[in-house]
């Protein structure tokens, strides 16, 4: 079972602060999603990665593969109070399996 | 409606109850996906449907039971439930192998008593 394992669980900072947050498996995924979700609603889909070593940028978060493809992280520059939410991230195997959950980060940016 | 549309939103329901959830997608995708979300829990994944077809089935128990009559459809059907089954139902939908992501609905939170 291909397991996906999130830091920190939980991360409270102010407003303007930077953060890093990761995922980590011991399994090789063929890409690496991560999502958004807020209260009440479903996880919202933020960027896909394919490619070990890739980076991809999003405004101000910045995504990057490990070069194995077995971990990822997430780095938020200037954190606003929009960006509170639980991230997921979530990875895919071969053969279009379906995709495999970590237990997410749940960040609250404080004003 | 664009999306991804679940409904309800929100249900309570005995044990002895009998309850749908429904789930509608209006984006073309060829899958669609039932996952469980529980406080202090990875997203489990309960039942996969590829071109309406269910392709995993991940041991889920019998009273939950899945329907999905076309691609843009999917059902979860609920009977006799247990207090541990409260949670936050969630269906997704993605086109297969276009490494497109899924997109979800809002979920139903259902809470059994």
């Amino acid at each position: 079972t291909q397991l996906l394992e999130q830091s920190p669980q939980f991360l409270s900072i102010q407003e303007g602060e930077n953060l890093t947050v990761y995922c980590n498996s011991s399994s090789v995924f063929s890409s690496l999603q991560w999502y958004r979700q807020e209260p009440g609603e479903g996880p919202v889909l933020l960027v896909t990665v394919v490619t070990g070593g890739e980076v991809k940028k999003l405004k101000r978060l910045t995504f990057q593969f490990g070069d194995a493809r077995k971990d990822s992280s997430l780095h938020i520059t200037a954190a606003q109070p929009g960006d509170t939410g639980l991230y997921l991230c979530a990875g895919e195997g071969s053969g279009n399996t379906p995709l495999v959950f970590g237990k997410g980060t749940r960040l609250s940016v404080i004003a | 409606e664009t999306g991804v549309t679940q409904t309800p939103r929100h249900l309570v329901m005995g044990m002895t109850n009998k309850k749908s959830l429904k789930c509608e997608q209006h984006l073309g995708h060829n899958a669609m996906y039932w996952y469980k979300q529980s406080a202090k829990k990875p997203l489990e994944l309960m039942f996969v449907y590829n071109f309406k077809e269910q392709t995993e089935n991940n041991s889920v128990p019998s009273r939950f039971s899945p329907e999905c009559p076309n691609s843009s459809h999917l059902f979860l059907h609920l009977h006799t439930l247990q207090p541990e089954d409260s949670a936050l139902y969630l269906c997704a939908s993605s086109q297969v192998a276009t490494k497109g992501g899924y997109t979800f609905g809002s979920g139903t939170r259902l809470t059994v008593v």
